[in-house]
């Protein structure tokens, strides 16, 4: 089994860009797909990307996944910040047997 | 397009058995090729995923739930159940029920709101 690392928090002001990334500890990154998911305070979770790098109906394009083989990683970029991207964020993958999350990343905007 | 509610008891004594029901709206559990899935989240903490099924009743669990874990489906009611027996303080959490693009363990979307169950005597 394979294990996704976030960093455990990250904050930035208004109007800048963020980056959160996705390290896979084990096995290619490009094996599987990569989701990303918002989460708001006593919400459910909601897509922001799915399969490494698409948008569903609705995200802004201020949200971007992308895939960087060389630290077998995805990441999360938010550009242009809102208030209201303030949330945590999930990355998920699969493999054979199991689906994983990372641990998440609670995102400040400040 | 599609919705999701989770439903049922929200406290459960140690040693007995977690029961939630997913009704789906908005469309048929047995009228495409997506699967359905269970995901919790122990309060404060991070995602699970539980376990995954398609309509025609073939299922896949987390390793390490499998043997306490069951995933059931009601095509008649639009419904797909999860049961987790044996549970203990550590099973509390928000459990989510949720669609599954692209096979049974690719992408969740949507989610239903979740159902809080807190294991206590």
């Amino acid at each position: 089994n394979f294990m996704l690392t976030q960093p455990h928090s990250v904050s930035e002001s208004p109007g800048k860009a963020v980056n959160i990334s996705c390290n896979r500890s084990s096995g290619n990154i490009v094996s599987s797909y990569v989701q990303w998911y918002q989460q708001r305070p006593g919400s459910a979770p909601t897509t922001v990307i799915y399969e490494d790098s698409r948008r569903p109906s609705g995200v802004p394009d201020r949200f971007s996944g992308s895939i960087d083989l060389s630290s077998n990683s995805a990441s999360l970029t938010i550009s242009g910040l809102k208030t209201e991207d303030e949330a945590d964020y999930y990355c998920q993958s699969y493999d054979s047997t199991n689906v994983v999350f990372g641990g998440g990343t609670s995102l400040t905007v400040l | 397009q599609l919705q999701l509610q989770e439903s049922g008891p929200g406290l459960v004594k140690p040693s007995k058995t977690l029961s939630l029901t997913c009704t789906v709206s908005g469309g048929s559990i047995s009228g495409s090729r997506q699967y359905w899935g269970w995901i919790r989240q122990p309060p404060g903490r991070g995602l699970e995923w539980i376990g995954s099924m398609f309509y025609t009743g073939s299922t896949f669990y987390n390793p390490s739930l499998k043997s306490r874990v069951s995933i059931s489906v009601d095509t008649s009611t639009n419904q797909f159940s999860l049961s987790l027996n044996s549970v203990t303080a550590a099973d509390t959490a928000v459990y989510y029920c949720a669609t599954v693009t692209g096979g049974p363990w690719n992408w969740f979307d949507p989610w239903g709101r979740g159902a809080l169950v807190t294991v206590s005597s």
